[in-house]
């Protein structure tokens, strides 16, 4: 399975962006680029995900290189409430179990 | 909203007790999951399914059995809980093999 890279941890100040990047040079063709987020004692939340262009939602955008070896999630204003571990991933279509493979993530500090 | 279940939250029981834990959601998701997570450690899968009567072993070893046998339900059982067992259990299903997956609240197993 292709894997990615995050840094193990990044500190933002309240209401300005955050850029979390995730690198995954060895993503297939049929990989979809997925985001989930971890808040203290709760399960993980499905933040956005994405193929080739860039995504937007409301909680976050995602931008994907044009390589698709990188991407980054990008929250426009951080809150208190973002402060959690976020896990890039890749889900493959042909995958037989279609699970989610869980990395370290990276443990985003939100400070007031 | 994602709307997925997991009873018990919290559960202290004695070593060799069987214990089930449930997992229901109303989306009509075919495919659910099971995975363990240990304090501050990564997600791994344990078992999934891709429909009624359908299970498999995840990428992690687990001696838990799991049954489908409605689309809404996806119980975990332990015939005898060990000190091992002691872990958080969280629950999640899927529209599809490439839509995101939604996570219930879990369930913080302690065996003591």
């Amino acid at each position: 399975d292709a894997k990615t890279t995050q840094p193990n941890s990044m500190e933002s100040n309240e209401e300005e962006p955050v850029h979390l990047p995730c690198n995954h040079s060895t993503i297939s063709g049929t990989d979809y680029i997925h985001w989930y987020r971890q808040l203290p004692s709760q399960g993980p939340e499905y933040v956005i995900h994405g193929l080739t262009s860039n995504v937007n939602n409301r909680m976050a955008s995602l931008a994907i290189a044009e390589d698709r070896k990188s991407s980054t999630l990008i929250l426009h204003r951080a809150t208190l409430r973002d402060a959690a571990v976020y896990y890039c991933i890749l889900r493959d279509v042909n995958n037989a179990g279609n699970m989610l493979t869980f990395g370290g993530g990276t443990r985003l500090m939100v400070k007031p | 909203e994602a709307d997925i279940y997991q009873t018990p939250r919290y559960l202290v029981i004695g070593t060799g007790k069987k214990i089930t834990l449930e997992c229901s959601q109303t989306m009509g998701h075919d495919k659910m999951y099971w995975y363990q997570q240990d304090p501050g450690m990564e997600l791994h899968l344990i078992h999934y399914s891709y429909g009624v009567n359908s299970t498999e072993k995840g990428d992690l070893s687990s001696e838990s059995t799991v049954s489908r046998i409605r689309t809404e339900h996806f119980p975990l059982t332990l015939e005898s809980a060990r000190p091992s067992h002691t872990s958080q259990y969280l629950c999640a299903s899927s529209r599809t093999a490439t839509s995101p997956q939604y996570f219930g609240p879990g369930t913080r197993l302690t065996v003591l």
